[in-house]
């Protein structure tokens, strides 16, 4: 079965800090998609990043990065110079390319001032 | 992107009801798809809406409970038949703008109450 995992229920940081947030997959499959999905309590599902899983570069978006280890099958997403409006639930998600989306349960991130 | 329109976006009602979730895109896309994120959970995946035919439902969801219809390429719908309080969830409905991009786009959701 494909899994996504996110050990982080909750998690805490300082505004202009790194947080890093954990998110573990297990598939058989080869080429897949990594995203993710910012949830703030508007409720809107914001796209924060993709990653393909062929190419071995770790995606960046601005303050966003992501440490991408496929052997490792990790996925773990860095947000640097943490800003208040970045307080939400995160979910890791991954598609094996069928475009239907696997969610992790999600982390809770509050951003303090 | 794409803007898409989600309506209503709450509602209250009652036992053994049932309502109809909009959902409209301000643009033809390939592929429509219906979530239910229960409170403090996660989403999950309910139906993939096909343009034309009967929906795809994922286990555990059946067609009798939640109707799924797409008329065209821009416009689904979502019904929650014959509500019970375990049906209160938000509902979300996602897009795939072009094949093989597989990044999905999110409504704002609908927050349904039921009592």
């Amino acid at each position: 079965a494909q899994t996504v995992t996110q050990s982080q229920p909750e998690m805490s940081v300082q505004e202009a800090e790194t947080v890093t947030l954990s998110c573990t997959y297990d598939t058989s499959e080869n080429n897949y998609y990594l995203f993710w999905y910012k949830q703030p309590p508007s409720r809107q599902m914001i796209l924060v990043i993709r990653q393909e899983a062929y190419k071995q570069q770790n995606a960046t978006e601005n303050r966003f990065s992501v440490n991408f280890q496929k052997a490792a099958k990790s996925f773990s997403l860095k947000i640097s110079d943490s800003q208040l409006g970045d307080t939400a639930m995160y979910f890791c998600a991954f598609t094996p390319n069928t475009d239907k989306l696997i969610f992790g349960t999600g982390t809770r991130l509050q951003v303090f001032p | 992107s794409a803007v898409i329109s989600q309506k209503p976006s709450r509602d209250i009602c009652q036992r053994g009801t049932s309502l109809t979730i909009q959902c409209q895109v301000d643009s033809q896309v390939t592929m429509m798809f219906w979530y239910r994120q229960q409170p403090g959970q996660s989403l999950t995946l309910i139906a993939t809406a096909n343009q034309g035919s009967e929906a795809t439902y994922e286990s555990g969801f059946v067609i009798d409970k939640f109707p799924i219809s797409r008329p065209n390429l821009t416009f689904s719908t979502l019904t929650v038949s014959n509500m019970s309080p375990e049906d209160s969830s938000i509902y979300l409905c996602s897009v795939v703008l072009r094949q093989g991009r597989n990044i999905q786009y999110f409504g704002a959701g609908t927050r349904l109450s039921v009592l």
